[in-house]
């Protein structure tokens, strides 16, 4: 399973753009990239999955160069409630299980 | 789409009794069901991973008659901490594979298991 390294903890400002980067230097050839949100006292929330270049939905966005050694997750212009706690997870499809690393603390002030 | 939901969602129970924690996808079949465990200000902590209709798999240092698992059917899988004991409190939570998309997981709210 691929190991995922990312910032312990990450501060910002409402309106302000939130980039969180995952290392993932041994990603597979069949391993995606997931990005999950977890709440306190809350299970994990999925915000994105991609592959390669780039993927955008109404929340996030995720950069992944073309060595996918390492993904970018965008936040765009945060508000309080984007407070969390964010994880980048890499696995493969079907059945396989998913490692959660240490994730990435996001306060948001205002 | 994509609803899991987990009963309790919080339980108190004395010390060297059992505790049956229910995971279920609402909307969706669920071949593959997940368990984790996460203590206070960590990540959470694969315990096993439940295919309908066959034996769990449990990952490393994770007692299998003390964490009993079953999944009877696609929607539903049960989590049985069994002789629990004060230092099995935590936040249990589980997640479920879509069947007809893969790649995605989708994570039930939590069960928080307090052992007096």
């Amino acid at each position: 399973l691929a190991k995922t390294t990312q910032p312990i903890s990450m501060d910002s400002y409402e309106g302000q753009e939130v980039n969180i980067t995952c290392s993932h230097n041994n990603i597979a050839t069949n391993d995606y990239i997931t990005w999950y949100q977890q709440f306190p006292s809350q299970g994990p929330r999925f915000i994105i999955q991609g592959y390669k270049t780039k993927v955008t939905n109404e929340v996030a966005s995720l950069f992944i160069p073309a060595d996918r050694k390492s993904s970018t997750l965008s936040l765009p212009r945060v508000s309080l409630s984007d407070t969390a706690v964010y994880y980048c997870l890499v696995g493969v499809a079907a059945g396989n299980k998913l490692t959660f690393g240490g994730g990435t603390r996001v306060l948001v002030k205002p | 789409g994509a609803v899991v939901s987990q009963h309790p969602s919080w339980v108190i129970c004395k010390s060297g009794t059992s505790v049956k924690i229910e995971c279920r996808s609402l909307d969706f079949q669920a071949t593959t069901m997940f368990w984790y465990r996460q203590f206070p200000k960590q990540s959470l902590m694969l315990m096993a991973t439940s295919n309908e209709g066959s034996k769990a798999t449990y990952e490393q240092g994770v007692e299998k008659d003390k964490f009993l698992i079953n999944h009877a059917s696609l929607t539903l899988s049960t989590l049985t901490v069994t002789s629990a004991h004060p230092e099995d409190s935590s936040f249990y939570i589980c997640s479920a594979m879509v069947a007809a998309r893969t790649y995605e997981q989708y994570f039930g709210p939590g069960t928080r298991l307090t052992v007096t």
